[in-house]
C-alpha cells in the first residue's frame, strides 16, 4: 500500500514566480495537511483540508493557497515567491475519526530553491 | 513553536536510556504527537496521546499529562540509528503546532 506521495521532489524557481506543489494521501485517508520546514526548525503549520474543506490554516500570508480535489489529493500554491520561502514543503495524510486527528503520516516532502 | 518547549540538544550513549521531555501551553489541546527526524528526510510518526498515562510502542514509550501540559518520549536499548531529531508537536483547535525539536546524538 503506497504512503503519502509528493511531487516533485525538487524544485528551482526564481523570485516572483509562482509554484504548485502536488501530494496524493494515503488511500482511505480524507485529510491533507501541509507544512513547511526550514532548516533547523520543526514543520510549521500552514493549512489542514478535510474533505475538500479548509480546516485550519497557519500563520502565512495570502500568498500561501490549497485546495483538495474529490479523489482528497492535495496542491498548495505559492504566489510571487521570496527567497524566505525556500524551505521543504511537507504533506501529510491522516484518518479523522472520533478522536480527530489520530495517526498523521508525513509525504518525502518537496525541496523548494527560490533564487 | 507557539510556546512548546523542548530541549535543543540531547546526548546519550548507545545501549542507555533517554527521556525527552516536552511542555506545552494547554489552551485548545486535543493530543500530543511525537515524531522521529532523520537529517534531509521527512518525519516518521511515533506516537499519538490523547489520553493521561504511559503508551509503549517496544523500545519507544509516550508519557502524557494533559493537566501539567508536559510530555516525555522515553528510548530504551540506544541504538546508533537513534540519532536523529525527535520532533512534539500539538493537535490544537485542528491545528498541530510543532516545537523546534530535539536532536539527540547517540555515543559508542
Amino acid at each position: 500500500d503506497a504512503g503519502v506521495t509528493q511531487s516533485p521532489t525538487h524544485l528551482i524557481k526564481t523570485r516572483g514566480q509562482h509554484v504548485t506543489l502536488r501530494c496524493s494521501p494515503i488511500s482511505g485517508h480524507k485529510s491533507v495537511s501541509w507544512y513547511q520546514q526550514v532548516l533547523g526548525q520543526g514543520p510549521q503549520f500552514i493549512f489542514q483540508y478535510y474533505e475538500k474543506e479548509e480546516r485550519g490554516r497557519g500563520n502565512f500570508p495570502d500568498r500561501f493557497s490549497a485546495r483538495q480535489f474529490p479523489n482528497y489529493s492535495s496542491e498548495l500554491n505559492v504566489n510571487a515567491l521570496l527567497l524566505g520561502d525556500s524551505a521543504l514543503y511537507l504533506c501529510a495524510s491522516s484518518g479523522l475519526g472520533d478522536r480527530g486527528l489520530h495517526e498523521q503520516y508525513f509525504g518525502p516532502g518537496t525541496r523548494l530553491t527560490v533564487t | 513553536g507557539q510556546n512548546i518547549d523542548q530541549p535543543t540538544e540531547m546526548t546519550a550513549t548507545e545501549g542507555a536510556i533517554v527521556q525527552i521531555n516536552c511542555t506545552y501551553q494547554t489552551s485548545g489541546f486535543n493530543g500530543l504527537f511525537w515524531y522521529q527526524q532523520h537529517a534531509g528526510e521527512a518525519p516518521t510518526f511515533l506516537s499519538y496521546n490523547v489520553l493521561d498515562g504511559l503508551e509503549e510502542k517496544g523500545r519507544f514509550s509516550s508519557f502524557l499529562s494533559r493537566s501539567k501540559g508536559y510530555s516525555y518520549l522515553l528510548l530504551k536499548e540506544l541504538q546508533m540509528k537513534d540519532s536523529a531529531s525527535y520532533l512534539c508537536a500539538v493537535n490544537r483547535d485542528d491545528k498541530i503546532i510543532f516545537g523546534k525539536g530535539t536532536r539527540l546524538h547517540i555515543l559508542p
